[in-house]
C-alpha cells in the first residue's frame, strides 16, 4: 500500500458506457495527477491538479473528464470511450509548490486501474 | 521539446550478472533525473533521483545511477542482479520547464 488508492483495479466497459475511476491519497500531498500507461510507450500525463485547481491538461480528448473535489480525492469520468483508450490509468500525488513548480518533487503512484474498452 | 530515450525495451540477464540500463535525454541545462521501478503487479515506485551534488547517486536495493552531463545520460547500474529485480524500469527527466518527461521503459527479466 503506497498511500495512494485507486478503484476499481479492473474495469471493462462498452463504448457507450459512463464510468468513473477514483483515486484517494492519504499522504497530505497538495498535487494529484492522472497518467495513461500503454505498453511500450512513455507514460502520458493527462491532468494535473494543484491545491484542487487544474494546472495542466495535455490535450486530452473530452471523453475524459477529471474532477478534484478536495486535495485528497481525484476522479476520472469516462464517457463514450474508444478501444484505443484501453490502458492502465495511474494516479499519483506529490507535495509541491503551486503552478509551475508542480511535480518538482517525487511522485507517489497508486497501483492503477486497468481499463478495457470493448 | 525534451525527450527521453531508453535504449532497450527488453533485457534478459542471468542472476549475478551486472546490469546497466541506458537513459539519455535531449536538452541540456538544469535537470532533475529519476529512475522509477514497477515490479510485476505492483505500483510504480521511486528507485533513485538526482537533483544536484554528487553525480553518482545510490538508490534502494543496491542500485546506483551516474549523471554524466556532457553525455546527457543517467544510466542505471547494479553490479550483481537478483531474480527479484525482474521488473520494468523507467527513466524520467524534469527540466527547467518543470515538465516531467518519461522514457518508454525497459523490461528486465532475470533468469534464476
Amino acid at each position: 500500500e503506497t498511500g495512494v488508492t485507486q478503484t476499481p483495479r479492473h474495469l471493462v466497459m462498452g463504448m457507450t458506457n459512463k464510468k468513473s475511476l477514483k483515486c484517494e491519497q492519504h499522504l497530505g500531498h497538495n498535487a494529484m495527477y492522472w497518467y495513461k500507461q500503454s505498453a511500450k510507450k512513455p507514460l502520458e500525463l493527462m491532468f494535473v491538479y494543484s491545491l484542487e485547481e487544474r494546472v495542466e491538461n495535455n490535450s486530452v480528448p473530452s471523453r475524459f473528464s477529471p474532477e478534484c473535489p478536495n486535495s485528497s480525492h481525484l476522479f476520472l469520468h469516462l464517457h463514450t470511450l474508444q478501444p484505443e483508450d484501453s490502458a492502465l490509468y495511474l494516479c499519483a500525488s506529490s507535495q509541491d509548490g503551486q503552478g509551475v513548480f508542480v511535480g518538482a518533487n517525487v511522485l507517489t503512484f497508486g497501483a492503477g486501474s486497468r481499463l478495457t474498452v470493448l | 521539446a525534451q525527450s527521453v530515450s531508453q535504449h532497450n525495451h527488453h533485457v534478459i540477464l542471468s542472476e549475478a550478472a551486472s546490469l546497466e540500463l541506458g537513459c539519455n535525454y535531449s536538452y541540456g541545462g538544469t535537470v532533475n533525473l529519476f529512475w522509477y521501478v514497477q515490479y510485476p503487479g505492483q505500483h510504480l515506485q521511486l528507485l533513485l533521483k538526482y537533483f544536484s551534488g554528487d553525480p553518482l547517486v545510490k538508490g534502494i536495493k543496491g542500485f546506483e545511477a551516474e549523471f554524466i552531463k556532457s553525455k546527457f545520460s543517467f544510466n542505471l547500474r547494479k553490479p550483481s542482479v537478483q531474480w527479484s529485480d525482474t521488473a520494468e524500469y523507467f527513466c524520467a527527466v524534469k527540466d527547467s520547464n518543470y515538465q516531467l518527461i518519461w522514457g518508454a521503459g525497459t523490461k528486465l527479466i532475470i533468469k534464476p
